[in-house]
């Protein structure tokens, strides 16, 4: 089955610089990748997603890369902002369920 | 804007007792999906449900597991003899389409923890 695995599991910055997350999957067969951020104790919520017919997506300052023949994809959060700071997971899905990486917890210090 | 919501948001129990998690999805969705989340760790998928039977499921949703829906609105997930392992977030899910086409909407969780 998919496996997912997610780097690094901190991530700590400055505001206002740049913050990548990388994760890798197995199965070649994904064709969805989302992206959750969760804040403690709250549920995970989406905040991009991506599908294997596009390299690469962009929302204001969130972008995540897809690519296929390397099965890796990576989340780009740039200008970070203390509001950033939570876990990061990222996602795999080629049937009817997502296989989550282990997250990433981001911290933006002001 | 519409929400998945589930009930209880914390539930207390002890070891062998039986214990049902309760969600309302989203009223036009159509698929609906047990999560978990041990704490501290990834979130992981218990089982799929479609069409008023079961989709797919994971090795951890094991006979002690089961899911139903017994009406137009409800979802729920029991746990028949409740293991100090199952101590977890229960996350439910509903989305329109199927995985690969539709954004999974999640509730805010169901914390168990079995004594």
């Amino acid at each position: 089955g998919e496996n997912v695995e997610q780097h690094p599991s901190t991530l700590s910055v400055q505001e206002g610089d740049s913050a990548v997350i990388k994760c890798t999957y197995s199965d070649s067969a994904s064709n969805y990748f989302p992206w959750y951020k969760q804040e403690l104790g709250k549920r995970p919520q989406l905040i991009i997603d991506i599908r294997s017919n596009v390299g690469e997506k962009k929302d204001q300052r969130i972008a995540v890369t897809l690519n296929k023949t390397a099965k890796h994809f990576s989340l780009h959060i740039t200008e970070t902002q203390p509001e950033d700071s939570a876990v990061y997971f990222c996602a795999a899905s080629n049937t009817d369920k997502l296989i989550f990486g282990t997250g990433t917890r981001l911290q933006v210090f002001p | 804007e519409p929400e998945v919501t589930q009930t209880p948001s914390h539930q207390v129990t002890q070891m062998g007792q039986e214990v049902i998690l309760r969600c309302v999805p989203i009223s036009n969705h159509l698929y609906f999906y047990w999560y978990r989340q041990i704490l501290g760790q990834k979130v992981e998928f218990l089982v799929s449900f479609y069409n008023n039977e079961i989709s797919e499921k994971s090795e951890i949703f094991d006979d002690q597991f089961s899911v139903e829906r017994p009406d137009g609105s409800n979802f729920t997930l029991k746990i028949r003899s409740t293991k100090l392992e199952d101590s977890a977030m229960y996350f439910c899910a509903s989305s329109r389409l199927d995985q690969n086409t539709g954004e999974l909407f999640f509730g805010e969780g169901s914390r168990l923890t079995v004594l």
